[in-house]
């Protein structure tokens, strides 16, 4: 079964870092990209963070710019998302998101470009003192 | 404000035909593919349609997807209940070199 499991969230205080982790399984890790997509209480869908299949392409939001770093581990199977200078309105539940396939032009590659197909359960990161 | 706006509600009733519209710019729709996903209450955002118009996997062949100039369109037919979600387009943009969503659109079959 293809699967993406996220694990890591939890409650951090302003000013904290927390890690989050992607597991995937059920489909060959490598030959896909992986984003980040959040979504804040009663709000709607946010990109965080994209990362094509080879790692060499990698896009944030400006939410994320500065604050988020994405990186994944093909060894492991494994995406993360450390999250640096945490404010109460990165309280959101983050879910991990398998691109489709990627698009390329220009010199550059597009992580998710023709949609995210296979999405974990999300991790709930609230930030609060 | 999202860069792509969406209706935030509609609703029909049941066995009929709806439509949900996402208006962007050239930065994004007018040049980018465009995806819809489905959000059940509780639920991880599903793909319904990638590419402007193409029907994801294992997903029901009354939903349905277009896209003219920079505005794009999910339409369901044949309306059940469960069908009651939230939808979301989204597309690249090239202003801000990453992906956009839109704000989401409830929908309620009546």
């Amino acid at each position: 079964e293809v699967q993406l499991v996220e694990s890591g969230g939890g409650l951090v205080k302003p000013g904290g870092s927390l890690k989050l982790s992607c597991a995937a399984s059920g489909f060959t890790f490598t030959n896909f990209g992986l984003n980040w997509v959040r979504q804040a209480p009663g709000k709607g869908l946010e990109w965080v963070a994209s990362i094509t299949k080879s790692g060499t392409y990698i896009y944030y939001s400006e939410l994320a710019k500065g604050r988020f770093t994405i990186s994944r581990d093909n060894a492991k199977s494994s995406l993360y998302l450390l999250m640096n200078s945490l404010r109460a309105e990165d309280t959101a539940v983050y879910y991990c998101a398998r691109s489709r396939s990627e698009y390329c032009s220009g010199g550059g590659c597009y992580s998710g470009y023709y949609g995210m197909d296979v999405w974990g359960q999300g991790a709930t990161v609230t930030v609060s003192s | 404000q999202s860069v792509l706006t969406q209706p935030p509600s509609v609703s029909e009733a049941p066995r009929q035909r709806v439509t949900i519209s996402c208006s962007g710019s050239s930065s994004n729709i007018g040049n980018h593919a465009v995806s819809w996903y489905q959000q059940l209450p509780g639920k991880s955002p599903k793909l319904l349609i990638f590419y402007d118009d193409q029907l994801s996997s294992r997903v029901s062949d009354r939903f349905s997807g277009s896209k003219s100039g920079t505005s794009a369109s999910l339409a369901i037919s044949g309306l059940q209940s469960e069908d009651e979600a939230d939808y979301y387009c989204a597309a690249w943009d090239d202003s801000l070199n990453g992906h956009v969503f839109g704000g989401g659109t409830k929908l309620t079959v009546l």
